[in-house]
């Protein structure tokens, strides 16, 4: 298995522009979620999902849309980038409350 | 929502204890948790409990809940250069997950 990955690893946009972060999962979880990581705040839920088909906001979900049109896969899309969106963002996956979320290595996004 | 609280710097010796608390809001968080996060990783799931339980114990790792005070701890017994990294407390509570900012254990050896 090769858990959760994400891509890209780094990315630099211009303000303005849209991009989206992939995730994926092969362990049949489905539990997804997208965090961001920002110094000395931990990490912040953005958006989540528990199936195909059902997306739920998290903590900080203005700038950022999802979808999950299959149980493998849940890109994190940002329509019009600025630059308080420059963060790490983890993509994690589990089954239901109570497991263990895997993380993805991360995606480094710096905004100009 | 809740606001989960670390400190941010805890700093041991090798071979001795290291405790690292997190203090909560949300006495409606169903599990807690403790991650840990290297260099350029992601976060590592260490050991969770849930909400009615006082005290899990895994290998060199101890973890204590005081749901009056709000208050979850992690006791990493013979603390080695390899547990240096940021551990993470969260709570979650109807798949809404909530970090603490992290605290960085640094073991001189």
């Amino acid at each position: 298995n090769a858990g959760v990955t994400q891509t890209p690893k780094f990315q630099v946009l211009k303000t303005g522009q849209s991009m989206t972060l992939q995730c994926a999962q092969d362990m049949n979880h489905e539990y997804m979620s997208w965090y961001r990581q920002d110094p000395g705040m931990g990490l912040r839920l953005i958006h989540y999902s528990v199936g195909a088909g059902i997306t739920d906001q998290g903590e900080v979900p203005n700038g950022y849309n999802v979808s999950r049109s299959t149980t493998e896969d849940f890109p994190l899309r940002l329509l019009s980038a600025a630059p308080s969106q420059t963060s790490v963002y983890f993509c994690a996956s589990s089954y239901p409350e109570g497991h263990e979320q895997y993380f993805g290595p991360g995606t480094r996004l710096t905004v100009t | 929502g809740e606001d989960v609280e670390q400190s941010l710097f805890l700093s041991v010796r090798e071979g001795d204890s290291s405790v690292i608390n997190c203090t909560y809001t949300d006495s409606s968080s169903t599990y807690l948790y403790w991650y840990k996060q290297e260099p350029g990783a992601g976060l590592q799931l260490l050991t969770y409990i849930f909400s009615n339980m006082d005290m899990k114990q895994d290998q060199r790792l101890t973890v204590l809940l005081n749901k009056k005070d709000k208050h979850l701890s992690l006791r990493i017994a013979d603390t080695q250069t390899g547990d240096s990294a940021i551990y993470f407390c969260a709570g979650s509570h109807n798949n809404d997950m909530r970090f603490g900012a992290g605290t960085r254990l640094t073991v001189k050896p």
